[in-house]
């Protein structure tokens, strides 16, 4: 069975300038999660995205978004790139319970020069 | 506000060493706690869920115990080898979040030979 894998595994953009980021989930999984990992503050949660839908939101600001299309692929999209952006973009599968395992993709490494 | 912390920040130990990781977490309403294992660079690997009602899980030389009304867990290591070096993360689900994970900052081990 296929990991959860994402695309690109590594960007180099500017300041001002747009990304996106791709995940593919685990076979048959519908829910889809998002997080920033940097060294100053850890892991932190984006969004997650089950059944198209989002169902649950974190504390970044509006330049950051993300959809789900029906084979439950999802897509991340930054906008206005900062140098605080600058991190390791890591997605997780499920099936969507909150019970379930979460695995993860080896994730994007974004930089922002 | 689910908080979780984990101590000690940074672990270095010989070969052969059993090792205790603790991870404690400030809202006992939770569905889950899962630990992690994160190479450098490298996403995250599911080492062990344990649900709300259950008290420990094994996998190999691993142990994970939970003790949901006092805001605990440990995550035990046997014989541990230099293989096991890597950053190891602990993660809640709360009752109201969906699939969201709230993480710990992680501890570092380093298993010397």
């Amino acid at each position: 069975k296929a990991g959860v894998t994402q695309t690109p595994r590594y960007l180099i953009k500017t300041r001002g300038q747009q990304v996106t980021l791709s995940c593919s989930p685990i076979s048959g999984h519908r829910s889809v999660s998002w997080y920033q990992q940097t060294p100053g503050q850890g892991l932190q949660f984006l969004f997650e995205y089950f059944s198209e839908t989002q169902r649950n939101k974190g504390n970044f600001p509006g330049r950051f978004s993300g959809r789900q299309f029906s084979n439950s692929r999802s897509e991340m999209n930054v906008s206005t790139l900062e140098l605080g952006d600058s991190a390791l973009y890591l997605c997780a599968s499920n099936r969507g319970g909150s019970t379930d395992t979460q695995y993860f993709g080896p994730g994007t490494r974004l930089t922002v020069l | 506000k689910q908080e979780v912390t984990q101590i000690p920040a940074a672990l270095s130990v010989p070969e052969g060493e059993n090792l205790v990781l603790n991870c404690s977490f400030t809202d006992s309403a939770i569905y889950n706690l899962q630990w992690f294992r994160q190479d450098p660079g490298k996403g995250l690997t599911s080492l062990l869920l344990i649900q709300s009602s259950q008290r420990e899980q094994t996998s190999g030389r691993l142990n994970a115990s939970l003790d949901k009304s006092s805001g605990r867990s440990t995550l035990y290591i046997a014989a541990s080898q230099p293989g096991d070096s890597a950053t190891y993360l602990c993660a809640v689900i709360r009752e109201t979040s969906g699939s969201r994970l709230t993480f710990g900052e992680g501890t570092q081990l380093t298993v010397n030979p």
